[in-house]
């Protein structure tokens, strides 16, 4: 099992430009999160898929945001445009979920991606 | 809305000792379930231990135990034995049904040689 798979591990780019972040969630999982994490604001929930489609996207934080899951081993989270204040690092996580057995399964995250917008 | 509270930004312990993180939170939900995550600075997200809300007695793993009061909202993480692996970031979380997880701010804990 290669866990959670993130890229890039790092990314710096200009105020302006797009940025994707990428995720393979470990295979049979059904359910997938992205979570941003930050020094004055800890660990928020952006959004989260169930079979590849999003259930609660209440915590991306504006229409710069989105993500997609176009099928079940692959994710994107896309800034654009991007600006300062979206440094960040960015995780993505995904979980066991559906079947009576499963309620309350841990989630598995990957290393995340440092994003630097200068 | 669920909401965690860890009330200890940073502590410390010696090698050796015991140390407890506290946590609270706040749920009208019947049914959900609890974890401790460590983020050490490699800054990987590790399980350290789960917690079924409707199972009275309290999870262990090895030399991580919780006190579960659910009464009280309460679920502390109590480390025996530290160890300076034990040096990270430790964060309570909470989950429903609904399977999406809520995290509190997070303890900082130093192990100290």
């Amino acid at each position: 099992d290669a866990g959670v798979i993130q890229s890039p591990r790092h990314e710096v780019t200009e105020m302006g430009q797009e940025v994707t972040l990428r995720c393979k969630p470990i295979s049979g999982h059904d359910y997938l999160f992205w979570y941003r994490q930050t020094m004055m604001r800890g660990l928020e929930l952006l959004i989260y898929f169930n079979n590849n489609v999003p259930i609660d996207d209440s915590g991306m934080p504006e229409d710069r945001f989105s993500a997609k899951m176009p099928n079940a081993s692959f994710s994107t989270l896309k800034i654009q445009p991007s600006e300062p204040r979206d440094s960040a690092v960015y995780f993505c996580a995904s979980s066991l979920g559906t079947g009576s057995n499963s309620y309350g399964s841990p989630l598995h995250f990957g290393n995340g991606t440092r994003l630097t917008v200068t | 809305a669920q909401t965690v509270t860890q009330s200890q930004p940073e502590m410390s312990v010696q090698e050796a000792e015991t140390v407890t993180l506290s946590c609270t939170y706040d749920t009208s939900e019947s049914n959900y379930y609890l974890f401790w995550y460590k983020q050490p600075p490699s800054r990987q997200m590790i399980l350290v231990i789960r917690q079924e809300a409707y199972k009275q007695q309290n999870a262990t793993e090895n030399r991580f135990s919780v006190n579960f009061q659910k009464a009280a909202k309460s679920f502390s993480l109590k480390i025996s034995d530290s160890q300076l692996g034990d040096t990270a970031m430790y964060f309570c979380a909470f989950m429903t049904d609904n399977n999406d997880m809520r995290f509190g701010a997070g303890t900082r804990l130093t192990v100290k040689p």
